[in-house]
């Protein structure tokens, strides 16, 4: 099972570089990594998703080591407005019954 | 705006009775899914269907059921309410890649009294 592990809560400041890693040891080898990004009382928001190596698209980074046993997420240069709560998500087009998603991690930025 | 509507915004009703939550994907997606998000449980999958096929079922209640309907939209049954069934309801859709990318609606609120 490709059960993820990230950690509960990060503080960052405006202007800031954040990096938020997720542990998914057990992942597939048909697993994709997906990121989303969800506000109070809203529905999560698509981010950004990969399968190896590195994705950049116009709001975020993700990097994916070889071993593909854990991703980040890289929001460059953060605003107030980034403070939310960041899943990230693994499965495939083979395991869907095993989509879960983690517990999220609560991304506070500070002015 | 995602593109997927979920109707009601809010249910607020007893323990016992039985209520539906609709959904409405993104025009072209044939992938719906189901969420449950609770204080105390973070975001839970329940079930999916593409194309009105059951793809995949997640933590989902044996007094919990859903379909979905020729023109795609769906529909999440939840009978015998009880007090811990009080959650927002989430509704994804998406394309028709294995594991694309999910747009969520904005979620209906349930509150079991």
């Amino acid at each position: 099972l490709a059960k993820t592990t990230q950690p509960i809560s990060m503080d960052s400041y405006e202007g800031q570089e954040v990096n938020i890693t997720c542990s998914h040891n057990n992942i597939a080898t048909n697993d994709y990594i997906t990121w989303y990004q969800q506000f109070p009382s809203q529905g999560p928001r698509f981010i950004i998703q990969g399968y190896k190596t590195k994705v950049t698209n116009e709001v975020a980074s993700l990097f994916i080591p070889a071993d593909r046993k854990s991703s980040t997420l890289s929001l460059p240069r953060v605003s107030l407005s980034d403070t939310a709560v960041y899943y990230c998500l693994v499965g495939g087009v083979y395991n869907n019954n095993d989509m879960r998603f983690g517990a999220g991690t609560r991304l506070t930025v500070k002015p | 705006d995602s593109g997927v509507t979920q109707t009601p915004k809010h249910l607020i009703t007893a323990t016992g009775q039985r209520v539906t939550l609709r959904c409405s994907p993104r025009s072209g997606d044939l992938s719906v899914y189901w969420y449950q998000q609770s204080l105390d449980q973070g975001l839970q999958f329940l079930i999916q269907y593409y194309n009105g096929e059951e793809r995949a079922k997640g933590n989902i209640l044996e007094r919990f059921s859903a379909q979905q309907f020729p023109d795609l939209h769906s529909e999440l049954n939840l009978s015998s309410l009880e007090l811990g069934d009080s959650a927002l309801y989430f509704c994804a859709s998406s394309g028709p890649r294995g594991f694309s990318e999910q747009y969520f609606g904005p979620g209906t609120r349930l509150t079991v009294t």
